[in-house]
């Protein structure tokens, strides 16, 4: 059965540059939300979208933003990486809101 | 890879009573077993968790079990009040350090009718 696939898998990036994740929701799934783990914390949810639309919003950075295609694909974009932006980003699709989630493997981002 | 599945994807339960959501993994590998609880608008907060060398743990009114031969641990919520609603995910894990791969169940949607 289809996944969730997130690209990269891994990600090293510098202090101030920029990163584009990539979330691919399982076909017919039009809701993505986006989670933060970083090293021995809970998940924190960042930003969801349903239908295209920004649907909820977490504890993302002004940094950072986000949205969803006419696909249904997402994108996370990190500008001026900081240290404590590394951490696994999880994304994860359901079909509406609220329950039956997927998650991705997750992308794991290392800002040097 | 690990394969977490998790059953049922919603439940209602009056309150007072008590509820029990089950999770399967694949991976014996897999010796790290948390519970979260998400509320709408936030991240999943770490309720319990339970390693693979134990076999029940209990804090207050929620309980886990693990079952390492079958490959299946249950979360047990008794004297369900509303504000247990929420939606609750398990996962497994190789361990709870920084680099170890959480692999999360689907979520099940708990509501808890007064």
């Amino acid at each position: 059965a289809a996944g969730v696939i997130q690209s990269p898998r891994h990600l090293i990036k510098e202090k101030r540059e920029t990163a584009t994740l990539k979330c691919y929701p399982i076909p017919r799934h039009d809701t993505v939300y986006w989670y933060q783990q970083g090293p021995g914390q809970d998940p924190q949810f960042l930003i969801s979208f349903y239908e295209k639309m920004q649907s909820d919003k977490g504890s993302i950075p002004d940094r950072f933003s986000a949205q969803q295609f006419s696909d249904y694909h997402s994108e996370l974009n990190m500008s001026s990486l900081e240290l404590g932006d590394s951490a696994l980003y999880f994304c994860a699709s359901s079909i509406g809101q609220g329950h039956g989630y997927t998650f991705g493997s997750g992308t794991r981002l290392t800002v040097v | 890879g690990e394969n977490v599945e998790q059953h049922p994807s919603t439940l209602s339960v009056q309150e007072g009573d008590s509820a029990v959501i089950k999770c399967t993994y694949s991976d014996s590998a897999s010796n790290y077993f948390p519970w979260y609880k998400q509320e709408l608008g936030k991240g999943p907060q770490l309720i319990i968790d339970i390693r693979s060398n134990v076999g029940e743990k209990k804090d207050q009114r929620i309980a886990v079990t693990l079952n390492k031969t079958a490959k299946h641990f249950s979360l047990h919520i008794t004297e369900t009040q509303p504000e247990d609603s929420a939606v609750y995910f398990c996962a497994a894990s190789e361990g709870a350090s920084t680099g170890n791969q959480f692999y999360f169940g689907t979520g099940t949607s708990l509501t808890v009718i007064p």
